[in-house]
Parts: structure tokens; sequence; C-alpha cells
């Protein structure tokens, strides 16, 4: 998966809960984005990054925050778990415009 | 705002082709993807075009765009049942470095 490493690769969480999703690549890239994907819906844009210091909301930003301190680690934060929020989680990759975008293998997270 | 519409569910025979067919909304320049999702795991890119062009072949891949009409496919020739998987269609507009999905197709491939 293009040298993009998501973990924990599965998890439980109870409701009110927080925890960190993390994602790190090897692959030097400046794009780095988190998507989340729920059954029969397609991946919607939860936050992404243009580079180090750089973030921004996506489609459904609601309930996550995101910081990029270096180029290669761009961690989800999930603050007060919610139901709504289990997912599966997938961290990608890109060299921004024009480009491709290569995606991790997912984070499973269930929120109970 | 920008929106992708996919067909949800195709069946075919092993041997057979497959085609995946996906609309887009954005009528600017565009970049257009297929992404391949076999059950519990994460997305491999497959093929991609760019809107100055109609065709990409790759192999048993085909990718047709009609700027027109704004439709694009994925022909997938002798399809075999490793071929079973969700494809999402995923389109990156001009001047954006998102990407918007379509809900995926679930290809079944039967013996």
């Amino acid at each position: 998966n293009a040298g993009v490493t998501q973990t924990p690769k599965f998890r439980i969480l109870k409701i009110g809960q927080s925890m960190t999703l993390q994602c790190t690549q090897d692959m030097n890239h400046n794009y780095m984005y988190w998507y989340r994907q729920d059954p029969g819906m397609g991946l919607k844009l939860i936050y992404y990054s243009v580079g180090a210091g750089i973030t921004d909301k996506g489609e459904v930003p609601n309930g996550y925050n995101v910081s990029r301190s270096t180029t290669e680690d761009f961690p989800l934060r999930l603050e007060l778990a919610a139901p709504s929020q289990t997912s599966v989680y997938f961290c990608a990759i890109g060299q921004g415009l024009r480009n491709t975008i290569y995606f991790g293998e997912g984070s499973w997270l269930t929120v109970v | 705002g920008e929106d992708v519409e996919q067909s949800l569910f195709l069946s075919v025979r092993e041997g057979d082709s497959s085609v995946i067919n996906c609309t887009y909304t954005d009528s600017s320049s565009t970049y257009l993807y297929w992404y391949k999702q076999e059950p519990g795991a994460g997305l491999q890119l497959l093929t991609y075009i760019f809107s100055n062009m109609d065709m990409k072949q790759d192999q048993r891949l085909t990718v047709l765009l009609n700027k027109k009409d704004k439709h694009l496919s994925l022909r997938i020739a002798d399809t075999q049942t490793g071929d079973s998987a969700i494809y999402f269609c995923a389109e990156m507009p001009s001047g954006y470095s998102t990407l918007t999905f379509g809900k995926g197709t679930m290809l079944l491939v039967s013996p």
C-alpha cells in the first residue's frame, strides 16, 4: 500500500472515549488525507493536509481533529467517540494536483 | 458540488467482459480514477485517465471517457473470479487535490 502505515487496524471504543488513529508514510509525499468509509456510501473526506503545519477540513470533519507536525505523520484524533463514528478509516497520500492518491490498509473502528 | 454516480451491482460469468459505468458532474477539466477494493482490504489504484484523453488501455483494463456526457466506463476483459471486488470511480476536479468518490460497484464473477 505505497508506504502508508495505519495503526491500529481494529479498535473497539466505548461512547465518550477518545483515541488517535496513527498514519505514517515513508514516501515523502506532501499531501496526506483521512477518509472514512461507511457501508454502501463510498468514501468521505474528513481532513487533509498539503504539507507540514497545514491542515484543512474535508466534507465530514465534525468530531475529529488532526495535526501535521512532520511530513511523515498525520494522526486523526477522535474526541468523545459516538456510535456514528463507527466506520473504516483510510489514510492516503499523494503528491498534490494532477497526481494519484494511494491508500493505507484501513483502520476498523467500532463505537459501542 | 461534485457528485459521482455508479451502479451498485454487476454480476458476470468468468471469461466474459465486465463494464462498470460512472457519471460525474464537474464540467471543468478533471482527472478520473478507478480503484479496486477487495473484502477487508484497502483501496488499490487500478488506473486513471486525464480529461484530455478519450481512452486508455492497460492490459485487461480499458477506460473510456465521454466528456460530453460526463460518462466514464471501466471494461475488464476476460473477467476472472479474482476480479470480484468493489470498484470505485473517483474524480479530482481541476484545481483540487482531493478525490470525490462514487458509492462503488460490487462486481461478482461466477465460475
